[in-house]
């Protein structure tokens, strides 16, 4: 079956430009989480969705980021007025039923964002 | 609260030779624990996972780690390197009781030919 599937895979925007970043997870999967990769760093936490609602959204850096789930399925990554700072992989995984039944998360290529 | 150390941001190896990359977690409450790989360009992708079963997890590509608790380890080994295994390693660690899954920052496992 198909896996977790994120577009575009490489995007370029100009500083303050809006972006929308997509993740269409695997089908089944309840759980949906976004994560940030910069250059040389580990993975930082953005946000979790369990179906359509976001119970934690402790990791979006600024109210410049937001994200919804819709229909329980896909998802979109919004960074509205983009900074050269966020420029990174962002990186979007699935699971069965997050993380309490230990199910593990299956990933997506991730969108390498450029802002220049 | 819960966290993931990996020792050793890089480490080399010979082909051939051993590969261990070391992680230690701190949780409050049994942990469910994974090992990642992410080649160049590429998501992550799991190589097993230990979910209070057996302590010694065997996962794909020769890997295998083994949960002691009592030393709250979760170390990644594999005999024999393969230069196919020249990438970046995450381990992660989450639980029944909390939503999120916390990373390590990564080791990147170099295989000298």
């Amino acid at each position: 079956g198909a896996g977790v599937s994120q577009s575009p895979s490489n995007k370029v925007t100009e500083k303050g430009k809006d972006v929308e970043l997509r993740c269409d997870p695997i089908s089944g999967h309840t759980a949906l989480y976004w994560y940030r990769q910069s250059l040389g760093q580990g993975l930082e936490f953005l946000i979790y969705f369990q179906g359509n609602s976001a119970p934690d959204k402790s990791g979006l850096p600024s109210d410049r980021f937001s994200a919804e789930r819709t229909g329980g399925s896909v998802s979109t990554l919004t960074i509205q007025r983009t900074q050269q700072e966020d420029s990174a992989v962002y990186l979007c995984a699935s699971s069965l039923a997050g993380s309490g039944g230990g199910s593990p998360l299956h990933f997506g290529n991730g969108t390498r964002l450029t802002v220049t | 609260a819960q966290s993931v150390t990996q020792l050793g941001s890089h480490v080399s190896v010979s082909e051939g030779a051993l590969v261990l990359l070391r992680c230690n977690y701190s949780s409050s409450v049994p942990p469910y624990l994974f090992w990642y790989v992410q080649y160049p360009n590429q998501g992550l992708q799991l190589l097993l996972k230990y979910t209070s079963a057996a302590t010694l997890v065997k996962g794909i590509n020769g890997f295998e780690a083994e949960f002691k608790k009592s030393e709250t380890s979760f170390h990644l080994t594999k005999p024999s390197a393969h230069m196919s295994d020249a990438a970046e390693y995450f381990c992660a660690v989450s639980g029944y009781n909390f939503n999120k899954f916390y990373f390590g920052s990564g080791t990147k496992l170099n295989v000298k030919p």
